[in-house]
């Protein structure tokens, strides 16, 4: 079946870090990859997609690349802030906006002054 | 316009108790879904609504959860009788596949409903 996977937390940076957070997935056909975020009592929030290979997504300073050949959509940021620290959820969904969408098990980011 | 809403925001009840979660999607979507995350794990798809009918059930754990969504607007989640291993956060998501302006397909999430039963 259809997978996820996403390194595991937590991730302490200080501020200006450069952030990656790696995210592999397994799916049959050609899934859209997202990456969401979960700030502290609040909801999941569209991050950033891409629906294609190659395609780069980009939100708030956050890009990922959709890489068809190993699989991968990891989450770059150049430098963090403070306001960054939330929970990171990798996910993706098969094609047509009614599938349901898969996740990874999160990562949570901790951004120190 | 509203997002998604849940409630109650978090409910905490003991072991085979009943508790109902309920959902209320954006205004005019046709689609509903119910996740959940438990214990730190990923998040897990439960079942999806067309208007009142059910798409697909696939990942409901099994009978003691029912879901709802009666008239095609918001939607209940019942947990009857609730075990330890229920605890976790349940996300309610919704979307239109003919999107409004400034709208995507794209499934908005809630904020969820953390439950704890002890």
């Amino acid at each position: 079946g259809d997978s996820v996977t996403q390194m595991e937390g937590p991730v302490t940076l200080s501020e200006e870090a450069f952030l990656t957070i790696n995210c592999t997935y397994t799916a049959t056909g050609y899934p859209s990859l997202f990456w969401y975020v979960q700030y502290p009592g609040e909801g999941l929030q569209l991050l950033l997609k891409a629906t294609k290979a190659d395609d780069k997504g980009s939100n708030k300073g956050f890009e990922a690349t959709y890489r068809k050949e190993t699989t991968s959509f990891h989450l770059e940021k150049g430098s963090v802030q403070v306001s960054d620290s939330a929970v990171y959820f990798c996910a993706l969904r098969l094609s047509g906006g009614y599938q349901k969408v898969t996740f990874g098990t999160g990562t949570k980011l901790q951004v120190i002054p | 316009e509203a997002g998604v809403t849940q409630f109650p925001s978090h409910s905490v009840i003991e072991k085979g108790q009943t508790v109902t979660l309920r959902c209320d999607p954006i205004s005019g979507h046709d689609n509903l879904y119910w996740y959940r995350r438990v214990m730190g794990k990923e998040i897990k798809f439960l079942l999806h609504f067309v208007k009142e009918s059910k798409q697909d059930e696939s990942g409901m754990p099994n009978n003691r959860f029912l879901a709802e969504r009666t008239g095609g607007t918001y939607s209940t989640l019942k947990v009857q009788p609730a075990e330890l291993e229920d605890s976790g956060v349940y996300f309610c998501a919704s979307n239109s596949l003919a999107p409004r302006a400034g709208e995507v397909d794209e499934q908005y999430f809630g904020p969820g409903t953390r439950l704890t039963v002890t």
